[in-house]
């Protein structure tokens, strides 16, 4: 355990399914972030919260939907994903610069 | 935009060996991190490198920062099969927390 959870760890769900991936940190870091990791891509930057404020959106598309209730959980909200949407879905979770990020487990994502 | 590359992509490497992986990356920062991930596993930390000229060893692996050159490398000693997995380097800009990701470097060592 890092101290970043994620559930689920597997998720299949179809092109008109609505689903909530969870994050979850005890670690006292105000900043939280999702990425996505594709095969054979670099880890893509999709939303940032600082202090529960949404601070950054890597032009993610609305089918992607960001909730930060408070600074220790984080959720992303999906609906009528795409097949090529398909990837392991990382939370991660940081305090200071030069202290690096903390990631989960991950969630991976299959839509079918 | 800003541009993180990490080269060779791939490596296979025999146990004993000796190699270098390269992090360039194209805009100004002084603080780089290297990561491991092992095959459906998340990302685990292995080096924060702060300042130019910073280098940082644990065991067979020894990574180094040069912020003019803007390049990183993470250097393998005597490799053995455990160090199978893929590395990551990351970039963080001097302003905000943000971190831009590398492509990856996926290190395989064979008998």
């Amino acid at each position: 355990e890092t101290g970043v959870t994620q559930t689920p760890r597997h998720l299949v769900m179809g092109m008109t399914n609505k689903k909530s991936l969870k994050c979850e940190q005890h670690l006292g870091h105000n900043a939280m972030y999702w990425y996505k990791q594709s095969a054979k891509k670099p880890l893509e930057l999709m939303f940032v919260y600082n202090f529960k404020e949404q601070t950054e959106n890597n032009s993610v598309p609305s089918r992607f939907s960001p909730e930060c209730p408070n600074s220790s959980h984080l959720f992303l909200h999906l609906h009528t994903l795409q097949p090529e949407d398909s990837a392991l879905y990382l939370c991660a979770s940081s305090q200071d610069r030069g202290r690096g990020y903390t990631f989960g487990s991950g969630t991976r994502l299959t839509v079918v | 935009e800003l541009k993180v590359e990490q080269n060779p992509l791939f490596l296979s490497m025999q146990e004993g060996k000796n190699y270098t992986i390269y992090c360039n990356y194209s805009t100004t920062s002084d603080r780089l991190y290297w990561y491991r991930q092992d095959p459906g596993k998340s990302l685990e930390s292995l080096f924060v490198l702060l300042s130019n000229g910073a280098v940082k060893q644990e065991g067979r692996l020894m990574a180094s920062l040069d912020t003019k050159a803007r390049l990183s490398t993470l250097h393998i000693t005597a490799a053995v099969h455990d160090l199978s997995a893929t590395y990551f380097c990351a970039v963080e800009l001097n302003t905000g927390n943000q971190f831009y990701f590398g492509t990856g470097t996926s290190l395989t060592v064979i008998p």
